[in-house]
């Protein structure tokens, strides 16, 4: 299995624009984290999910982020006006239920201008 | 709010060094993870703890999990260069955690030769 896969690795936007996160979990690992880490403020939990369902949105910072999980193998977290304040590493994780853990994906590196 | 604290938050050592670094919290803790993060990548799960007072050992990792599940710490005899990353814990805390989650803001370990 080819783990978590993240993409784009690295994105560039200018504020007020539109952001959009991809990612792809491991095939059976039922729930989905999403983490945004900063220096300030270390790794927070965005949002997870489930078997699809959002659980707990309650990290979201505001209306201008949403993730949506359509099929068990693919989920993405849009922003949407981008600002400077959201520059940072977003991860995905996915979790195996069986031993506990949670398998992170590389990042996302996002800058906004 | 639950208050999780790590510290030091940096830590500079040389090559054959012991070091330790701790997690403490208010709260108690249903069990927690410790991962290691290199740069560029996602954290790795190194080790879980679950009953208070247990002592797990990874090579020349030993962790400890506080009698009253509140802290941790992790020890690492003779560090090496290949040590070096941010080690972030991470306890599922009993009241209201679900299955999430919560991530202290790491120490940064460097060893040098």
């Amino acid at each position: 299995d080819a783990g978590v896969i993240q993409s784009p690795r690295h994105e560039v936007t200018e504020m007020g624009q539109e952001v959009t996160l991809r990612c792809k979990p491991i095939s059976g690992h039922d729930y989905l984290f999403w983490y945004r880490q900063t220096m300030m403020r270390g790794l927070e939990l965005l949002i997870y999910f489930n078997n699809n369902v959002p659980i707990d949105d309650s990290g979201m910072p505001e209306d201008r982020f949403s993730a949506k999980m359509p099929n068990a193998s693919f989920s993405t977290l849009k922003i949407q006006p981008s600002e400077p304040r959201d520059s940072a590493v977003y991860f995905c994780a996915a979790r195996d239920r069986v031993t506990d853990t949670q398998y992170f994906g590389p990042g996302t590196r996002l800058t906004v201008l | 709010t639950q208050l999780l604290e790590q510290s030091p938050q940096f830590l500079s050592i040389q090559e054959g060094e012991n070091l330790t670094v701790y997690c403490n919290s208010s709260s108690v803790f249903s069990s927690l993870q410790w991962y290691r993060q290199e740069p560029g990548e996602g954290p790795v799960l190194l080790v879980t703890v679950v009953t208070g007072g247990e002592v797990k050992k990874l090579k020349r990792l030993t962790f400890q999990f506080g009698d009253a599940r509140k802290d941790s710490s992790l020890h690492i005899t003779a560090a090496q260069p290949g040590d070096t990353g941010l080690y972030l814990c991470a306890p599922y805390i009993l009241t209201g955690g679900g299955n999430k989650l919560t991530f202290g803001t790491g120490t940064q370990l460097k060893v040098e030769l």
